[in-house]
């Protein structure tokens, strides 16, 4: 497709369940990046990706959250045990090859934990 | 700490008016910055990126100036409409591999 896909768009999971997020960015773009946004919050970073690789992890809430891309492209979020505090409409990014050229964001997953 | 911030966090102006809307920096060694447009349940949408070495960009109704300075960007919107209404947002690029967001400025058009 020609912008970054974001699937689901909506999740709604109970406490303690594991979930996957998923992104496919545009094809292309070396750079990935995933934020999170809680309700009436700004944009919290989670992790980026330069090809497969993470550089920087350091936004990552806590060890239940990892992240992995495959082939240079899609990438997934998992969340394992979810907590309600981990509500929130979860973003994906990317860019062609990194924070020196221009971002452009998919709709989010808004994932909701009860 | 590289922070950005925007003040208002929400604003009001009749239809027709021009109108400004503010991010500030606290790096100066800033690499680039971003404005977006957020409607709301929606993702975030690009409308500008000014590199360090420009001054402004300027999209149809829309002109971005940045001052790395004064530590300041500013995002003007010519003969608002109803359709601008939404939330807008600043990033900023400072050569960490990350963009760091301001919280945004909502802003409302009254027809």
């Amino acid at each position: 497709g020609a912008g970054v896909s974001q699937s689901p768009s909506n999740k709604v999971t109970e406490k303690g369940k594991d979930v996957e997020l998923r992104c496919d960015p545009i094809s292309g773009h070396t750079a990935l990046y995933w934020y999170r946004q809680s309700l009436g919050q700004g944009l919290e970073f989670l992790i980026y990706f330069q090809g497969n690789s993470a550089p920087d992890k350091s936004g990552l809430p806590s060890d239940r959250f990892s992240a992995e891309r495959t082939g240079g492209s899609v990438s997934t979020l998992t969340i394992q045990r979810t907590q309600q505090e981990d509500s929130a409409v979860y973003l994906c990014a990317s860019s062609f090859r990194g924070g020196s050229t221009e971002a452009f964001f998919g709709q989010g997953t808004r994932l909701t934990v009860v | 700490k590289q922070e950005v911030t925007q003040i208002p966090a929400a604003l009001s102006v009749p239809e027709g008016e021009n109108l400004v809307l503010n991010c500030s920096f606290t790096d100066s060694a800033i690499y680039n910055l971003q404005w977006f447009r957020q409607d709301p349940g929606k993702g975030l949408t690009s409308l500008l990126l000014i590199q360090s070495s420009q001054r402004e960009q300027t999209s149809g109704r829309l002109n971005a100036s940045l001052d790395k300075s004064s530590g300041r960007s500013t995002l003007y919107i010519a003969a608002s409409q109803p359709g601008d209404s939404a939330t807008y947002l600043c990033a900023a690029y400072f050569g960490n591999e990350k963009l760091t967001f301001g919280t945004g400025t909502r802003l409302t058009i009254i027809p």
